[in-house]
Order: C-alpha cells, then structure tokens, then sequence
C-alpha cells in the first residue's frame, strides 16, 4: 500500500498560471481532502469530496477548483495562481469506520 | 463557530519528563477529538482518536489523551519524553455527522537530550 500519493512534491509558478496538483489513494476510501498549510494557521480545508461523484466546498475554496475523477483519485487546480496561494498542499483521505485521515507527504508550490 | 485552540506555540521538555500538549475546543453537542503529528516536510500522522467511552485514550509512540467534557479539552500527553518525538503536534475536531476536521494551529514540541 502506497497509501495517500502526491504529485508534484514542488512547483514554482508565476502569476497566473495555472496547475493541475494530484492525489490518489490505494485505501478504497470514500473521502477525500485538501488542505492547504500556512505558518502559524494550521491546516485549512479546501474542498472535500464524501463520495466519488460529490464535492464540497470547505474552509478557503476560492481560487480553486477539484475533480474527483474516480474514488482513487482527486486532483485540485489552480486556474489563474495568485501570490496568496504560496503555500503547501495537502491530500488526505478518510475511513467511515476509523474516522481517521491519513495524508499524503504534501506538495509545496511558491506562486510569484 | 466551531474551533479549536491550541494555546502554546512551542512547548521544551526534556528528555525523560512527563510531556503535555494542552487542546481546547468549541464545538456544539459530542464531537470525535484526534491528535496528529507533522515531522520536518512531512504529512500529518495519525496519533490517536477519542470517539466515546473511556476518557482516556491510548495511541502510537506511547501517547495517550484525556478527554474532559466540562473544560472541553483534549490534552496529549505522554509520560518519558523522547527527543525523536520533537515535532509539530496538531490538535483536531470533528463534529458528528459532518465530514469536516477542524484543526487547531499546532504546537511545537521541542525535547531537549
């Protein structure tokens, strides 16, 4: 088991572009999440998917999209990047039995 | 609006002291209360989880949680602190029925050989 995969592990843009940040898992979870991570704020929900098919706004969802594609996968992207989205991104999923996240290693992207 | 509080930024013990890592919340009605731990440029690991039932809960690494209703906290502790348990510890609720974890901003252990 893999577990919860991330792709990329950095990126640098500039403002204005766009990208795509990937996730999968291998746990045959339901739910999925990304977080964002900024110093001194903890984690912040993004957008949250109870079911493939299903997505939710969470916390800070402006400025971003998602798509979950299949119950494996769940991708968020960056349409138009802002400086303020300088930050690192989180991808976790859930079991309804243990009600515990697990995450996946992150991915760290600087918009400029 | 629900919240967590995690009112120490960095807590120093040293090695071999007893360890707390304080957590408060304010949620409405019996929310599920979780520890995480974030090591350098990692993702967050599940420490343990108070569902229901007994107060006290046990999880990896030797640490344990105390859930107390009538201060609404949810202190981590463990007893002999080790110097590879410096990390960034996170304190999150969720209320039941929903799907959403809220967390608190972390606090840094640090523990000194």
């Amino acid at each position: 088991n893999a577990g919860v995969t991330q792709t990329p592990k950095f990126q640098v843009l500039k403002t204005g572009q766009s990208m795509t940040l990937q996730c999968a898992q291998d746990m045959n979870h339901n739910s999925m999440y990304w977080y964002r991570q900024d110093p001194g704020m903890g984690l912040r929900l993004i957008y949250y998917s109870a079911s493939e098919g299903t997505t939710d706004k969470g916390e800070v969802p402006n400025g971003y999209n998602v798509s979950r594609l299949n119950k494996r996968e769940f991708s968020l992207r960056l349409e138009s990047a802002a400086p303020s989205q300088t930050s690192v991104y989180f991808c976790a999923s859930s079991e309804e039995i243990t009600l515990a996240q697990y995450f996946g290693p992150g991915t760290r992207l600087t918009v400029l | 609006a629900q919240s967590v509080a995690q009112p120490e930024d960095q807590v120093n013990v040293a090695e071999g002291n007893p360890l707390t890592v304080k957590c408060t919340y304010s949620v409405s009605g019996n929310p599920y209360l979780f520890w995480y731990v974030q090591y350098p440029n990692r993702g967050l690991q599940f420490l343990l989880k108070y569902i229901t039932g007994d107060n006290l809960v046990k999880g990896s690494y030797g640490f344990e949680a105390e859930f107390n209703k009538s201060q609404t906290s949810f202190h981590l502790k463990k007893p002999s602190a080790l110097v590879s348990d410096s990390a960034l510890y996170f304190c999150a609720v969720r209320s039941r029925g929903t799907d959403k974890l809220i967390f608190g901003t972390g606090t840094r252990l640090q523990v000194f050989p």
